[in-house]
């Protein structure tokens, strides 16, 4: 069975702060790891697809890094604003399974 | 408009009826996926399909059942053997299973 964490599980920052948040994954087996953002009342959207150890993603001030020895992926928020907030979730697939992470919950106060 | 659509937005059902959740996308992808989401969890995977007339289930397909007759439509169908039915449930389909996915709006269900 994939076991897939995500920590923390929720963050509370300050409007301007810097963040970064955790996916631990199994080492074996890796084919894919996603990132997805959460906001309520709408639907997940893909942030990032990492396919290779030593990945890094960036979009905005939003940029995500890749271990796939050590079996984990680290997102981070440069300069959080309020719109940031939301839920964030990592998908670990390998060849013929998938499973996404718990989350972790973000909110940003102005 | 390019997209993956369910409906309804909220349903309730009585406690022991069957009830079949709509999924439908008009993106050309060959995967598609369902997930249940219980308050304080993540998503969990019900059944996903990688094309048509083939599906497989995930970690909690126990009274579920699905269908892949078409391409653009994968059904859910919650049946009276579901324990605990009453759950936000999201639907996402993807080029191929390791692609991102993309996620209709998602019916919350209500058993009473």
């Amino acid at each position: 069975i994939l076991n897939v964490e995500q920590s923390p599980q929720s963050l509370h920052v300050q409007e301007g702060d810097s963040t970064n948040f955790t996916c631990s994954f199994p080492s074996s087996n890796f084919y894919a790891l996603h990132w997805y953002r959460w906001e309520t009342a709408k639907s997940p959207e893909a942030l990032f697809v990492m396919t290779l150890n030593g990945d890094e993603k960036k979009k905005g001030r939003i940029s995500a890094t890749l271990n796939t020895k050590e079996g984990y992926s680290y997102l981070y928020i440069k300069g959080s604003q309020p719109e940031d907030s939301a839920t964030y979730l990592c998908a670990f697939i390998e060849s013929d399974d998938m499973r996404f992470g718990a989350g972790t919950r973000l909110t940003v106060k102005p | 408009d390019g997209g993956i659509t369910q409906s309804p937005k909220y349903l309730f059902r009585k406690e022991g009826q069957n009830v079949t959740l709509s999924c439908e996308q008009n993106l050309n992808h060959d995967a598609m996926y369902w997930y249940r989401q219980d308050p304080g969890q993540g998503l969990r995977l019900i059944y996903y399909s990688q094309i048509v007339n083939d599906f497989q289930k995930g970690d909690i397909a126990e009274g579920y059942s699905v269908s892949r007759e078409k391409k653009e439509s994968f059904p859910l169908t919650v049946t009276s053997a579901q324990k605990n039915p009453t759950a936000f449930y999201l639907c996402a389909s993807s080029s191929r299973l390791a692609d991102t996915q993309y996620f209709g709006p998602g019916t919350r269900l209500t058993v009473l």
